[in-house]
């Protein structure tokens, strides 16, 4: 019955290792988003991704590439982890320009 | 200027009692307005939606928007313990395009004590 699933729940790795994030929606949604909450709490864009339109938010450093094998799933992939890089990662979906509903996270520790 | 700013709070109000919170946002092509609620280590979770100036009623909740002044409000009534939460205003700037990326504020901290 989950809307918006997210694997793994925790992720705990060590700085330099690459790692990836899956995201799967059961909604019927076209679209599907990548958050960053970092240690305040505070909730940043990522990426947006609408079929093959991708939009990469500036401030995102290119380690991070997300990848989308269909419309359900979106996935995020981290080269070289850096301490910076820890936080909890929320993946999204909805239909275009409507509400957007969330995953129940994905915590990222980098040693 | 931050994008959408919120009292960060703590905001403590009694049950029963009327709980606002408020929110401005700064670019004014924004189209789209969204409250999230958010329980510590939980995900966001969408509790009310609004597109046009005025008024929108759900349950208990009532979100306010004025675009001509950028600002839109919650007002939680009769609130409960279970009320007690972060709440997060969110704007969708992108206009004409159909990557519906959210803008957060920073959150506002809300305490219900019986």
């Amino acid at each position: 019955d989950t809307a918006v699933s997210q694997t793994p729940k925790y992720l705990v790795t060590q700085m330099g290792n690459d790692k990836s994030i899956k995201c799967e929606q059961n909604l019927g949604h076209d679209t599907m988003y990548w958050y960053k909450q970092d240690s305040k709490k505070f909730l940043k864009i990522m990426f947006s991704y609408n079929n093959k339109e991708l939009i990469i938010n500036e401030t995102v450093p290119n380690r991070f590439s997300p990848k989308s094998p269909d419309k359900a799933h979106l996935n995020l992939h981290i080269n070289s982890l850096e301490l910076g890089d820890s936080a909890v990662y929320f993946c999204a979906s909805s239909r275009t320009h409507y509400e957007q509903y969330f995953g129940p996270g994905t915590r990222l520790t980098v040693t | 200027q931050k994008e959408v700013e919120q009292n960060s709070g703590p905001l403590s109000v009694p049950e029963g009692a009327i709980a606002s919170l408020n929110c401005t946002y700064s670019d004014r092509v924004s189209q789209s307005f969204f409250w999230y609620r958010q329980y510590s280590g939980k995900s966001p979770e969408l509790i009310m939606s609004i597109y046009s100036n005025g008024d929108k009623e759900d349950g208990r909740f009532t979100a306010q928007l004025n675009k001509a002044s950028q600002y839109v409000s919650l007002l939680i009534r009769d609130s409960q313990p279970s009320d007690s939460a972060t709440y997060l205003c969110a704007v969708n700037r992108d206009r004409g395009s159909t990557l519906g990326r959210l803008y957060f504020g920073r959150g506002t901290q809300l305490t219900v004590w019986p």
